[in-house]
């Protein structure tokens, strides 16, 4: 069985400070993780992934994930927000088969 | 970039009907996928398809449902005697390989009146 939790269904940020999105996932398997992103009336799009290699992956727009199998979280940092980066984030998490299992989202707000 | 198409965009439908929803997935790909999104909550994990069968599919995925690749190229899902609930967005994926991110089409949004 496995599980994502997401904490903060909204997060505001200023444009130009960090972003941080938490996520926190339980899985019977060594995961893979991912982060997708949804704009508004379009579908999801990856961000980036984790499947099992090197801790901290660099995805796309600058975004960053680090892997804390310790802590077994995935959370999504920025260092610099923009106001394109408004959307919806998806934390996902893939056990030992094929299905995704997806977080509840955080829809994330620059502030200009 | 290759992409995962899928039409219509929105389905309007009467109960009791049943509805169709296509999708093309990547060219090369092998695996695929539906999930949908009930408005408000969680995308979920319907069905995934592999070598022409239903290789995993959850709770949701009833008798009220099928799947089917009926050429090369297209993947659909069916779903007949539509019911109220039946309400969401339905999104199409695909991967090359079982351990690759799956892709995903930007969704038919279906709406049951």
């Amino acid at each position: 069985a496995q599980s994502v939790t997401q904490l903060g269904s909204h997060v505001s940020v200023s444009e130009g400070t960090p972003v941080l999105l938490r996520c926190n996932y339980s899985s019977s398997y060594s995961p893979s993780l991912f982060w997708y992103v949804q704009h508004p009336n379009k579908g999801l799009q990856l961000l980036l992934k984790y499947t099992s290699a090197a801790t901290l992956v660099k995805g796309i727009n600058g975004f960053e994930a680090e892997f804390k199998k310790s802590e077994t979280s995935f959370h999504l940092t920025k260092p610099s927000a923009h106001m394109s980066d408004a959307a919806e984030y998806f934390c996902v998490v893939r056990g030992g088969n094929e299905k995704l299992t997806f977080g509840t989202g955080t829809r994330l707000t620059i502030i200009p | 970039e290759p992409e995962v198409t899928q039409t219509p965009s929105h389905q309007v439908t009467q109960m009791g009907q049943e509805v169709i929803l296509r999708c093309v997935p990547i060219s090369n790909h092998l695996y695929f996928y539906w999930y949908r999104q009930i408005l408000g909550q969680k995308v979920e994990f319907l069905v995934s398809f592999y070598n022409n069968e239903i290789s995993e599919k959850s709770e949701i995925f009833d008798d009220q449902f099928s799947v089917e690749r009926p050429d090369g190229s297209n993947f659909t899902l069916k779903i007949r005697s539509t019911k109220l609930e039946d309400s969401a967005m339905y999104f199409c994926a695909s991967s090359g390989e079982f351990n690759q991110p799956q892709h995903f089409g930007d969704g038919t949004r279906l709406s049951i009146l």
